[in-house]
């Protein structure tokens, strides 16, 4: 398996843009997370997904912020319009069900200028 | 509510000492899985280890050691006898297994960055 895919892995772009970052999880994995990592931060969880289903989006900072799961083999993560805070690497990891581990993709790194 | 507390920030230590990467939680759950990840300066993050709630052995993998005690909420992560290629970011975390709105949830610590000097 190809393991956890995500694109692009880099992206810069202005302040005010509209940025989408893309997820191709691991084939049979029911739990897809995406994470925000920033030095001041850490690993922030900022949704997750179970069967495609969002379960917790307790983490997403704000209103433009969106993600979506149109099935089981993809899931995007959008920022509308995009802020220089926004700045950050974002991950996302699959995982088969709650007791396992989960695996992670290469993350992108967002820079908003 | 889960979380996850690694108080030391960054650590550094010379070739060939001990260290240990500490690492407190806090949940309602009584089941429960614990894990540690790494994340060397290339970026990706690497699976170490997995520990359930009711398996409080310690682990001992090589030169890496877990130590899992459910009484003081604790799950610390020892190298010994560390190397230069030990250097990394080492992140716990902790997921829910239990019913209710947070099965599933994998919260991860603030992380702890480890510099070993040669």
């Amino acid at each position: 398996d190809a393991g956890v895919i995500q694109s692009p892995r880099h992206e810069v772009t202005e302040m005010g843009q509209e940025v989408t970052l893309r997820c191709k999880p691991i084939s049979g994995h029911d739990y897809l997370f995406w994470y925000r990592q920033t030095m001041m931060r850490g690993l922030e969880l900022l949704i997750y997904f179970n069967n495609n289903v969002p379960i917790d989006d307790s983490g997403m900072p704000e209103d433009r912020f969106s993600a979506k799961m149109p099935n089981a083999s993809f899931s995007t993560l959008k920022i509308q319009p995009s802020e220089p805070r926004d700045s950050a690497v974002y991950f996302c990891a699959s995982r088969t069900d709650r007791n396992t581990e989960a695996f992670f993709g290469q993350g992108t790194r967002l820079t908003v200028v | 509510a889960q979380k996850v507390t690694q108080a030391q920030t960054e650590i550094s230590v010379v070739e060939k000492e001990d260290v240990t990467l500490d690492c407190v939680y806090e949940t309602r759950d009584t089941t429960y899985y614990l894990f540690w990840y790494k994340q060397p300066p290339s970026g990706e993050l690497v699976f170490l280890i997995r520990r359930n709630s009711f398996d409080e052995q310690n682990e001992i993998s090589g030169r890496y050691s877990w130590n899992f005690q459910k009484s003081t909420s604790s799950f610390n992560f020892t190298i010994t006898a560390s190397q230069v290629v030990d250097s990394a970011v080492y992140f716990c975390a902790l997921s829910s297994a239990a019913g209710g709105t947070s099965y599933g949830k994998l919260t991860f610590g603030q992380g702890t960055i480890l510099t070993v000097h040669p």
